[in-house]
């Protein structure tokens, strides 16, 4: 079955990086585009970037660009998201997840990883 | 820019129905997804394209879609379906969340 299982999460400093990863298992990998989503402690959900299958489309929230960097690596079956100059509001659960299907915005995102808590604090 | 309206809260008693609404600028015109959310665990989809059901959604979860609204519809609400639902929409390549609605069953 599908599986996302995020790694990398933990306490940095403001101005600190982190580097997030995402083990994907169970489908195609590169068939399916995957995005990277967030929530602050108390906040509601929030997207911060997403990558085609092919890496030739990648886009970023307003937040985090020229911050984030994702990449993904089709060999690996792996999605990655790279922090750079961190700020307390980039505190929050960081969430990868896969369409439902592919060629579709409009099937939603049926499999999430079960997260990882990225902390940004002095 | 597009923005996705939620009421914060939503009360029901159990067995009763639950309305959760969404609402956006000629939203009708967008495919809306929800998404329920509980604590401690990684959100999960009830309702993709408006209205369909992903397999294992049970079939009191509905959704309808039109003019400026977005509605899920929970029949026969139990106290499971008690946490946070999200409306969600594509929007000019970027992917919008609602603020969220705490549903309490009580």
């Amino acid at each position: 079955q599908v599986q996302l299982v995020e790694s990398g999460g933990g306490l940095v400093k403001p101005g600190g990086s982190l580097r997030l990863s995402c083990a994907a298992s169970g489908f195609s990998f590169s068939d399916f585009y995957l995005i990277w989503i967030r929530q602050a402690p108390g906040k509601g959900l929030e997207w911060v970037s997403y990558i085609y299958g092919s890496d030739t489309t990648i886009n970023y929230a307003e937040s985090v660009k020229g911050r984030f960097t994702v990449s993904r690596d089709n060999a690996k079956t792996s999605l990655y998201l790279q922090m750079n100059s961190l700020r307390a509001e980039d505190t929050a659960m960081y969430y990868c997840a896969r369409p439902r299907c592919t060629g579709s915005y409009s099937c939603g995102f049926e499999n999430w990883g079960q997260g990882t808590m990225v902390t940004v604090s002095s | 820019s597009f923005e996705l309206i939620q009421p914060p809260s939503v009360s029901v008693s159990p067995g009763q129905t639950a309305t959760l609404n969404c609402s956006g600028n000629k939203l009708g015109e967008k495919y809306v997804c929800w998404y329920q959310h509980k604590s401690g665990q990684s959100p999960v989809l009830v309702i993709y394209q408006d209205s369909k059901r992903p397999f294992g959604i049970p079939e009191r979860f509905s959704g309808s879609n039109s003019g400026n609204t977005a509605t899920l519809t929970i029949s026969g609400t139990q106290s499971l379906d008690d946490g946070d639902y999200y409306c969600q929409v594509w929007d000019s390549s970027t992917v919008l969340f609602g603020g969220g609605t705490k549903l309490t069953v009580l």
